[in-house]
């Protein structure tokens, strides 16, 4: 059983550009949800994709957008960069919301 | 306000003694959930509970869920350096679809 895949590891951007993060979900998982780690804080929920639709957003703006694919795969697309979007991006596959399995992550530096 | 509260933010022990943190909330959770997170890696679920009062058993970590279903506490018996890492609280509100984590605890176990 394949577990859940992140890419890039790691990305530096400068601010005002646009970023794209993929996320492969654990086989059979057909739940896909993205969350932003600032350092030295939990994870805060961004939004949840299940069966391609959004059906659940965090408190962020409409610049972080998302997609899942039919293989439930999911990208999150982050628009017009700001220094404070510097962060670890987790991506987390799921059946069930109280049983989410994480990804490595992605660490993103906007300079 | 954060939703979870951890406590103690940040723990230091030696090895082979006894520690227990907290996860304290005014909400009700329809479960919670603990996970470990090492540096540069994403969150690894340890235990999720669902039933006020309920304790469960991982090796040499006790969980427990408050009666109440609105605080749990985690204890390690006997703390080994491989303990060490940040321990994150997250829990599901009854009705909702979200995950939302605590600023979780972090714990050194000192050789």
């Amino acid at each position: 059983e394949t577990g859940v895949t992140q890419s890039p590891t790691h990305l530096i951007k400068t601010r005002g550009q646009q970023v794209t993060l993929r996320c492969s979900s654990q086989s059979g998982h057909n739940t896909v949800s993205w969350y932003q780690q600032a350092l030295g804080q939990g994870p805060q929920f961004i939004f949840q994709y299940y069966r391609e639709e959004e059906n659940g957003r965090g408190n962020f703006p409409p610049r972080f957008s998302g997609l899942q694919f039919p293989n439930y795969s999911s990208e999150l697309n982050v628009n017009a960069l700001e220094l404070d979007d510097s962060a670890l991006y987790l991506c987390a596959s799921s059946h069930r919301v109280d049983e989410q399995y994480f990804g490595p992550g992605t660490r993103l530096t906007v300079t | 306000t954060q939703l979870l509260e951890q406590s103690p933010q940040f723990l230091s022990i030696q090895e082979g003694e006894n520690l227990t943190v907290y996860c304290n909330s005014s909400s009700v959770f329809s479960s919670l959930q603990w996970y470990r997170q090492e540096p540069g890696e994403g969150p690894v679920l340890l235990v999720t509970v669902v039933t006020g009062g309920e304790v469960k058993k991982l090796k040499r970590l006790t969980f427990q869920f408050g009666d109440a279903r609105k605080d749990s506490s985690l204890h390690i018996t006997a703390a080994q350096p491989g303990d060490t890492g940040l321990y994150l609280c997250a829990g599901v509100e009854a009705g909702s679809y979200q995950l939302t984590f605590g600023k979780g605890t972090k714990l050194s176990v000192i050789p």
